[in-house]
């Protein structure tokens, strides 16, 4: 079935690396996606991955995705305060449509 | 701003009605979207039309139902609402048919039953 999944909560000093897991279910996923949402706002792309790459880095974004395992990680380089929001993965699969996890909430504190 | 724009922004509504939620893709997009997010269930994908056409569906009620115009702007309608049908829906576009197939979320619709 379709589940992706996720952290809950991610608490880091300002400066620091984040890094954010998720874990999906279907190993047919052509690409993966990372959200971000900030309070009262709608979701905003961050960056993709393709399923046969296994980093991708987008300045301070890397994307980590071990396709053996259905792992998939975001790190943010230099955590900032205007970082701190909901990050969300999501999974497509051969449809069109996104299967989002469950989002985990970033807290960057000084 | 990603260009994809919904209205209205909040709506407050009593149980046994029925709404009408608007979008408006990013020009040129022939898909759209809609999810909704809520605090028990996530954010959840609903339905897909690709140039007025239906192309995937998810976890929608029957209550509920959409449509794609010929203009590409789409509609979301909500029926016979329940206070589980509180929630921010939200409406996203794509080109259509690409393999990145990357969706443009709109600021989505809060939506209150009461």
């Amino acid at each position: 079935g379709e589940d992706v999944e996720q952290s809950l909560f991610l608490s880091v000093r300002e400066g620091d690396s984040s890094v954010i897991n998720c874990t999906y279910t279907d190993s047919s996923s052509t690409y993966l996606y990372w959200y971000k949402q900030e309070p009262g706002a709608g979701l905003q792309l961050l960056t993709y991955i393709f399923s046969n790459m296994d980093m991708k880095q987008d300045q301070r974004l890397t994307v980590l995705l071990n396709k053996k395992d259905k792992h998939l990680s975001l790190r943010i380089a230099d955590t900032q305060t205007g970082d701190s929001a909901i990050y969300f993965c999501a999974e497509k699969e051969d449809t069109d449509k996104l299967i989002f996890g469950t989002g985990t909430r970033l807290q960057v504190f000084p | 701003d990603s260009g994809v724009t919904q209205t209205p922004k909040h709506l407050i509504t009593a149980t046994g009605q029925r709404v009408t939620l608007r979008c408006s893709p990013r020009s040129g997009d022939l898909s759209v979207y809609w999810y909704q997010q809520s605090l028990d269930q996530g954010l959840q994908f609903l339905i897909q039309y690709y140039n007025g056409e239906e192309r995937a569906k998810g976890n929608i009620l029957e209550r509920f139902s959409a449509q794609q115009f010929p203009d590409l702007h789409s509609e979301l309608n909500l029926s016979s609402l329940e206070l589980g049908d509180s929630a921010l829906y939200f409406c996203a576009s794509s080109v259509g048919r690409l393999a990145d197939n990357e969706q443009f979320f709109g600021p989505g619709t809060r939506l209150t039953v009461l």
